[in-house]
């Protein structure tokens, strides 16, 4: 069975920008959750999704978004960038709640000059 | 809130010597606990997990039991490989927060293991 996948594997950006990313469970998987890893803070739960709803929410501001789609594909967007968003951004997958075992993807690298 | 406590290292190791690395967690429910391990570039895999009190988590050698009493759940092997080096992060997921949610794992800050030959 396919594992996480996540795409771009590596982005750049300027301040200012905005940034899609994007995850796809395993399959079978319905909830899907997005972490940021920096060195400064660790590993940071920015929210979860399970059936198109987000079901959680960190404590982020509101740049930081998501959704997910009927396929359980799910998207991060990060708008206005800022510096302090550079990290590694971890998407997630379990079967139905987060509280089941996570299983993660390989991350997407973001740096923002 | 939740928190979990972990030694960050870096911890260096001769190979073969016998690895312990400490864990506590503070929870308001009956949390399951993890170990994840990061190799270099790389997301985390998933080592072992307990989801009550008493269990053992193992795999590939290295074990963890879940001790309600010291809200502990240390990670143990007992002959490391050069192999073992990478970051290691000890995880709670709380099944107990209001409306039945979770708000995600709750980690702690990655334990840095360097095995030497």
């Amino acid at each position: 069975k396919a594992g996480v996948t996540q795409t771009p594997r590596y982005l750049i950006k300027t301040r200012g920008q905005q940034v899609t990313l994007s995850c796809s469970p395993i399959s079978g998987h319905r909830s899907v959750s997005w972490y940021q890893q920096t060195p400064g803070q660790g590993l940071q739960f920015l929210f979860e999704y399970f059936s198109e709803t987000q079901r959680n929410k960190g404590n982020f501001p509101g740049r930081f978004s998501g959704r997910q789609f009927s396929n359980s594909r799910s998207e991060m967007n990060v708008s206005t960038l800022e510096l302090g968003d550079s990290a590694l951004y971890l998407c997630a997958s379990s079967l139905v709640l987060s509280q089941e075992t996570q299983y993660f993807g390989p991350g997407t690298r973001l740096l923002v000059l | 809130g939740n928190s979990v406590t972990q030694m960050e290292g870096p911890v260096t190791l001769s190979e073969e010597a016998f690895l312990t690395i400490n864990c506590t967690y503070t929870a308001t429910g009956y949390p399951s606990l993890f170990w994840y391990v990061q190799y270099p570039g790389e997301g985390l895999q998933l080592l072992l997990k307990a989801t009550k009190a008493d269990d053992k988590g193992s795999n590939k050698g290295f074990e963890a039991t879940y001790r309600k009493e010291t809200t502990s759940f240390h990670l143990e092997k007992g002959s490391v490989q050069v192999s073992d080096s990478a970051v290691y992060f000890c995880a709670l997921s709380d099944s107990a927060r209001s409306g039945g949610g979770a708000d995600g794992l709750t980690f702690g800050k990655g334990t840095h293991l360097i095995i030497q030959p």
